[in-house]
């Protein structure tokens, strides 16, 4: 079974740093790219970026470039996302999902990082 | 950025009836769009992609169609289990968008 495990939900203060991440199962890690969304408290979907496993290319979303930094270990079949400095506005749950080679869209997609920043 | 809008953003429904959701894009996306369902609490859960392919396991009273810029997605008999939020995505460029949601709830 294809299946994306997140790491457990976190409580932070504004200006500490994170670290969240994703282990693929089930399938080739580093054959399909992994991509992040953020879903804040009662919203919507939004698209963060996404890494190529295989080589750690990534591709941003002008929204976040520069607010977070996407990685992986393709030796530990893991994907990461991190801040080097939270606000409180990064309260929300983040998601990894899988996409494949040729297409877009997220298959399947971990469980949820449910992230708190608040002093 | 190409910007998704969902109609309605609510709809109130009963078991057994049909139910169609609109997605448009911004500009052309070809068939390159996705539906997911997202319940309370759980991970979106992708039902169509490529615009009108049901994705496997998923019933087929689900079913997604395309015109142009707009897409649609159908449920043609609702079920219990289908009370949720569904989102369109679009998978055409960079970056990546998705429909603000419809909440689909009991009538």
């Amino acid at each position: 079974e294809v299946q994306l495990v997140q790491s457990g939900a976190e409580v932070k203060k504004p200006g500490e740093s994170l670290k969240i991440s994703c282990m693929g199962s089930g399938y080739t890690f580093s054959s399909y790219w992994i991509s992040w969304v953020r879903q804040m408290p009662g919203k919507g979907l939004e698209w963060m970026g996404r890494i190529d496993p295989s080589d750690s290319y990534t591709t941003y979303s002008p929204s976040f470039q520069g607010h977070v930094t996407i990685s992986a270990d393709k030796s530990i079949s893991t994907a990461y996302l991190q801040w080097s400095s939270l606000k409180a506005s990064d309260t929300a749950i983040y998601y990894c999902a899988r996409t494949g080679s040729g297409h877009n869209w997220f298959d399947p997609w971990g469980q949820g990082t449910l992230v708190t920043v608040s002093s | 950025d190409i910007q998704m809008t969902q109609s309605p953003s609510s709809v109130s429904a009963s078991v057994g009836d049909r139910v169609t959701i609109t997605c448009r894009a911004s500009q052309g996306i070809s068939s390159w769009l996705a539906w997911y369902q997202q319940k309370p609490g759980k991970a979106p859960k992708l039902l169509i992609y490529a615009a009108s392919s049901l994705q496997s396991g998923v019933p087929s009273r689900f079913s997604g169609s395309a015109s142009g810029t707009d897409f649609t997605l159908t449920i043609s008999s609702l079920q219990p289990e289908d009370f949720a939020t569904y989102y369109c995505q679009q998978a055409n460029s960079f970056p990546l968008t998705f429909g603000p949601g419809t909440k689909v709830d009991i009538k």
